[in-house]
């Protein structure tokens, strides 16, 4: 099966630093997204990117499915930003995701 | 946007009982459906694919008979733990796909057995 590797694991950030969590896969997917998990556990939906550049307000993220990798940009970080970020990955749109082992991120006031 | 709506939120269950969990797409028809299971500080871990009108497919080493998945309409697939013991203790989360929007998943629901 496809490997998902993230990273750093941990990531500590002042509050409005800016950061970069990268998600390295194994294969060629057709399906690439990125999750927040709150600390409620809820897995939030910031974006399905399985090529490209896509922007939503602080958040950016990028994937170049040539070289297999995607990253999430996170910018003038806030402390709600805190929590686990997850890249997941599909060969299919409808097909079981394979999950990395996510990026913890903690934001300091 | 699409809505998954999974329940109950929180279950504490006696051991040996059995535990049900809903999981409903609000707002749009999955044929397909996922269950997750996550463990403290941990990834999410692929338990089986649910598939509406048939039988689910579990990954390998999740027991069949102790987690039953049933698909009986478009909406709605339901997980249940049969003969709960503590180490079945865990988060448990349900997904659904949307062609080019990719998936959404429940709130999650954290089981409990003492």
């Amino acid at each position: 099966g496809i490997q998902v590797e993230q990273s750093p694991p941990d990531l500590i950030l002042q509050e409005g630093a800016n950061s970069t969590l990268r998600c390295n896969f194994s294969d060629s997917v057709n399906n690439l997204q990125w999750f927040h998990q709150n600390p409620w556990g809820q897995l939030i939906n910031l974006f399905y990117i399985p090529s490209g550049t896509k922007q939503n307000g602080r958040l950016s993220a990028t994937t170049v499915a040539t070289e297999r990798y995607s990253l999430l940009y996170i910018s003038s970080s806030q402390t709600t930003d805190s929590g686990v970020y997850f890249c997941a990955v599909a060969y299919t749109n409808a097909g079981k995701s394979t999950f990395g082992d996510g990026t913890t991120l903690t934001v300091k006031p | 946007g699409a809505v998954v709506s999974q329940h109950p939120s929180r279950v504490i269950c006696k051991s040996g009982t059995s535990v049900k969990i809903e999981c409903r797409s609000l707002d749009f028809q999955a044929t397909t459906m996922f269950w997750y299971r996550q463990f403290p500080k941990q990834s999410l871990m692929l338990m089986a694919t649910s598939n509406e009108g048939s039988k689910a497919t579990y990954e390998q080493g999740v027991e069949k008979d102790k987690f039953l998945i049933n698909h009986a309409s478009l909406t709605l697939s339901t997980l249940t733990v049969t003969s709960a013991h503590p180490e079945d203790s865990s988060f448990y989360i349900c997904s659904a796909s949307q062609t080019n929007y990719g998936y959404t998943f429940g709130s999650g629901t954290r089981l409990t057995v003492v």
